[in-house]
């Protein structure tokens, strides 16, 4: 079955910090991929997605991700944190079937220093 | 443009009853999905509605039912609530169906207590 593993549960960073979040994915053919940010209490809004092209790719709030095929990875990165970048991130694979459409990782905190 | 709404936002139930929750769609999405989220499961999906159809559903006993109507505002109802139903639910929409290659756009969710 598809899958995807977001190996960190929660991540602290400094302010002005760079930033990386892992995931990694499990899924037999071309995936298509997607961050996804949620602040507390509220809905996810995209960051980025991924279907095909370019492995890097730019989302909003100046994150960025990149694809790597043969590492299975959809690392997400952003060069300088700000505090209001303090919310749970998520990974996923668009799939199909009982899964469903959205195949989402368990998602990684993320508290950002002063 | 209005994003996706979801109402109520906050629910308190007892175990034993039943609950409906709704979801309005951005305009002209044809497609709606729910989603549980949970702190140990984290986010599980429940099934996909499209053209009033339902067209995919998650691992979710008979209790957790849904429907959509022609205007794709889709409904979800849970009966016999247990308190393990307590979580967040969040609907999103996407303007076609949802096959993987979609953007989906989602709602602040709804967080059902059961007690």
């Amino acid at each position: 079955a598809q899958s995807v593993t977001q190996p960190d549960i929660h991540i602290t960073v400094s302010e002005g910090a760079s930033l990386e979040l892992r995931c990694n994915y499990s899924y037999g053919a071309t995936p298509y991929l997607f961050w996804y940010v949620q602040s507390p209490g509220q809905g996810l809004q995209l960051l980025l997605k991924y279907f095909s092209g370019d492995t890097l790719v730019q989302g909003i709030k100046g994150f960025e991700a990149e694809f790597k095929r043969s590492q299975s990875s959809f690392n997400l990165r952003k060069p300088s944190v700000h505090w209001s970048d303090a919310a749970e991130y998520f990974c996923a694979v668009g799939a199909g079937g009982s899964q469903g459409n959205l195949i989402f990782g368990k998602g990684t905190k993320l508290s950002v220093k002063p | 443009k209005a994003g996706v709404t979801q109402t109520p936002r906050y629910l308190i139930k007892t175990r034993g009853q039943q609950v409906t929750l709704s979801c309005s769609p951005i305009s002209g999405h044809r497609s709606v999905s729910w989603y549980q989220q949970t702190p140990g499961q984290g986010l599980q999906f429940l099934f996909e509605y499209f053209s009033e159809t339902q067209r995919n559903k998650g691992n979710f006993p008979g209790r957790f039912s849904g429907r959509q109507f022609s205007n794709s505002r889709s409904e979800m109802n849970v009966s016999t609530l247990e308190l393990g139903d307590s979580a967040l639910y969040l609907c999103a929409s996407s303007h076609g169906r949802i096959s993987g290659k979609t953007e989906a756009f989602f709602g602040q969710g709804t967080r059902l207590t059961v007690v």
